[in-house]
């Protein structure tokens, strides 16, 4: 597609439960973000993905959390034994380095019982 | 460390007025700014985008925003407001390479 792709659009898991999102990002952007968006607390950095760099994790939240990119491109997000404080909705974002422009998936909207 | 400042949590303009929207932003060099709309319900837009150059930069939708360094600020700006433009706001700071920040919005509410 032409777009950055999220899935699955919505889940719902238990409390303790590990979730898994995935983000396709645009084709051929080397660059790639997860962000965590709570009601009232705006876009909070998670975790960036630039070419073979190591990757900047410096806002994952906790140890539950954790994000891997293979092969440059399709990026899973992990998060271990969900808290309700998890909740969100988990925005993907690939960026065109040339104009810097953020490209942002639909968001993956997770609810933890 | 890098941050962004949106002090107004939500605004309310009437219909045609004008609206200015304030960031301001922490940042060790000179910073990539951003402004991003969310529609409800809808995604991020990009709106207008600061790298270098004239101060004062042009985005869709008919808005503009101006990179004053002394003060540290990049206020959004739109000398009228439709009813469409309600939505929520965000401003970003950022450097090649580097992470990009985003404030925790404003959200603009147009009355009638």
């Amino acid at each position: 597609g032409a777009g950055v792709s999220q899935s699955p659009s919505n889940k719902v898991t238990e409390k303790g439960k590990d979730v898994e999102l995935r983000c396709d990002p645009i084709s051929g952007h080397t660059a790639l973000y997860w962000y965590r968006q709570s009601l009232g607390q705006g876009l909070e950095f998670l975790i960036y993905f630039q070419g073979n760099s190591a990757p900047d994790k410096s806002g994952l939240p906790s140890d539950r959390f954790s994000a891997e990119r293979t092969g440059g491109s399709v990026s899973t997000l992990t998060i271990q034994r969900t808290q309700q404080e998890d909740s969100a909705v988990y925005l993907c974002a690939s960026i065109q380095i040339r104009t810097g422009e953020l490209f942002f998936g639909e968001g993956s909207r997770l609810t933890v019982l | 460390a890098q941050s962004v400042t949106q002090p107004d949590i939500h605004i309310t303009v009437s219909e045609g007025a004008s609206l200015e929207l304030r960031c301001n932003y922490s940042y060790g060099a000179t910073p990539y700014l951003f402004w991003y709309v969310q529609s409800p319900g809808q995604g991020l837009q990009l709106l207008l985008k600061y790298f270098s150059g004239d101060t004062l930069v042009q985005g869709i939708k008919g808005f503009e925003a101006e990179f004053k360094r002394s003060q540290s600020s990049f206020n959004l700006r739109k000398p009228s407001v439709p009813w469409s433009d309600a939505a929520e706001y965000f401003c970003a700071v950022g450097a090649q390479g580097t992470a990009l920040i985003f404030g925790k919005g404003t959200t603009l509410s147009v009355s009638s």
